[in-house]
């Protein structure tokens, strides 16, 4: 119940296209649903985050879709470009005993051609 | 204000080995988290520690420990280090009562 299930493995798509990550979750205990971007040789950076009360959130070309019914949340990238060539990572945690902890997806490797 | 610093970069043990890592979080974020991330297996919790005090754990063998400092640095020990343990080990800190974990580069922990 602890999973998150991330699609596609990879994914191109063309300069100005528009990319888009899916991931699915079990636990409805889950409360915070962020997205992470990870260039190679560096750490997660935290993109752009959702709570389950609201059903998209846009940050300039980020956008994620909350569906709370169908535990399944999606990354939009509109415009891509080059540099956002990366893996994005969907991740979810809740609110423990004590603490949290961040449950991640597998990961999608985006390339993004000129 | 300065990210989250890890060090070393890189390290490379010998199998049967101990390795520690450090971890020096945001300035004032008291919350240290780790984790460590492989191809085959990819972010996976460690544990996490907040003042100086281990709070939540993840699913790793006794051989992963970790501590806190009272200036809310933290390191991360191995003990007799096995094959796969060779990973990518990441830090993230973040405020009190916060979930936007900031990550730092991580150590690349290599076990021959």
């Amino acid at each position: 119940q602890q999973q998150v299930k991330q699609s596609p493995q990879s994914l191109i798509v063309q300069k100005g296209g528009i990319s888009i990550i899916n991931c699915a979750y079990e636990n409805t205990a889950f409360d915070y649903f962020p997205w992470y971007q990870q260039f190679p040789g560096k750490g997660p950076a935290l993109l752009i985050a959702i709570r389950p009360d609201v059903s998209e959130k846009k940050e300039g070309r980020f956008t994620i879709s909350f569906n709370k019914s169908a535990k399944q949340f999606s990354l939009h990238i509109m415009d891509s470009q080059p540099g956002d060539s990366a893996t994005y990572f969907c991740a979810a945690s809740k609110r423990e005993t004590s603490g949290s902890r961040l449950t991640f997806g597998e990961g999608t490797q985006l390339t993004v051609n000129p | 204000k300065a990210g989250v610093t890890q060090t070393p970069r890189y390290l490379i043990k010998t199998r049967g080995q101990q390795v520690t890592l450090s971890c020096s979080p945001i300035s004032g974020h008291r919350s240290v988290s780790w984790y460590q991330q492989t191809p085959g297996q990819g972010l996976q919790f460690l544990f996490e520690y907040f003042s100086e005090t281990q709070r939540n754990k993840g699913n790793f063998p006794g051989r992963f420990s970790g501590r806190q400092f009272s200036n809310s640095r933290s390191e991360m020990n191995v003990s007799t280090l096995e094959l796969g343990d060779s990973a990518l080990y990441l830090c993230a800190s973040t405020p009190m009562g916060g979930r936007g974990y900031t990550f730092g580069s991580g150590t690349r922990l290599t076990v021959v």
